[in-house]
């Protein structure tokens, strides 16, 4: 079975310029997380997907972050712009309906912003 | 006050020998509570949950004391593949997960 797929796995741009992160979770994984994990520290949650709806975004900032899951699988993390405090990993996780518990995380996505 | 506080170490172990710690978390509501494994620039995987009568896994041993609200973990005759970053876990309401920062662990020969 594949795990949740993210992509890139590394970015680096310059600060004020756009930048979105790409996942794919587990085949029949109806909610979907990003993260953020600065180093030294454990995940931060952003926003948690229940199929295609945003049911916990109140970590997001939402002033130069945004997300989407339109169909209830894919979903994409944008930053507009970045700031050099950016700078982190982008974790996405899946779970399953019947065990919410246990979620598997991606690989993530490292971002250095100059 | 950090809803889940773990001291970040690093707990530095000979091989063989036991290791444990400790994660406080700050909401008494938590429902539930897990251990995941980081190692160095991976993502986290689940180790194991945490029940209330405490749960051993192999080598592994996690207590839950909701009286004064932590968890522990121990790890006996410990490998240098334990060497990693332990994440503490605390559930509330609503499925939403709270991660610990973290307690990093080096296991030496």
């Amino acid at each position: 079975e594949a795990g949740v797929v993210q992509s890139p796995r590394y970015k680096i741009i310059e600060k004020k310029q756009p930048v979105a992160f790409w996942c794919n979770p587990i085949s029949g994984h109806n909610t979907l997380y990003w993260y953020l994990q600065n180093l030294g520290q454990g995940p931060e949650l952003l926003i948690r997907y229940e199929n295609e709806e945003a049911v916990d975004d109140s970590q997001l900032p939402k002033d130069r972050f945004s997300a989407e899951r339109l169909k209830g699988v894919d979903s994409t993390l944008k930053i507009q712009p970045a700031e050099l405090g950016d700078s982190a990993v982008y974790l996405c996780a899946s779970s399953s309906p019947d065990r919410y518990n246990e979620q598997f995380f991606g690989p993530g996505t490292r971002l250095t912003v100059l | 006050r950090k809803e889940v506080e773990q001291d970040p170490g690093p707990f530095n172990v000979p091989e063989g020998a036991t290791v444990a710690f400790n994660c406080t978390y700050s909401n008494s509501a938590s429902q539930s509570f897990f251990w995941y494994r980081q190692d160095c620039r991976k993502e986290p995987k689940l180790l194991m949950s945490v029940y209330s009568s405490g749960n051993e896994d192999g080598r592994f041993t996690a207590q839950l004391n909701r009286a004064s609200q932590y968890i522990s973990l121990l790890i006996r005759d410990s490998k240098l593949s334990d060497s990693a970053t332990y994440l503490c876990v605390v559930k509330a309401a609503g499925n939403k997960l709270t991660f610990g920062g973290g307690t990093r662990v080096l296991v030496k020969p």
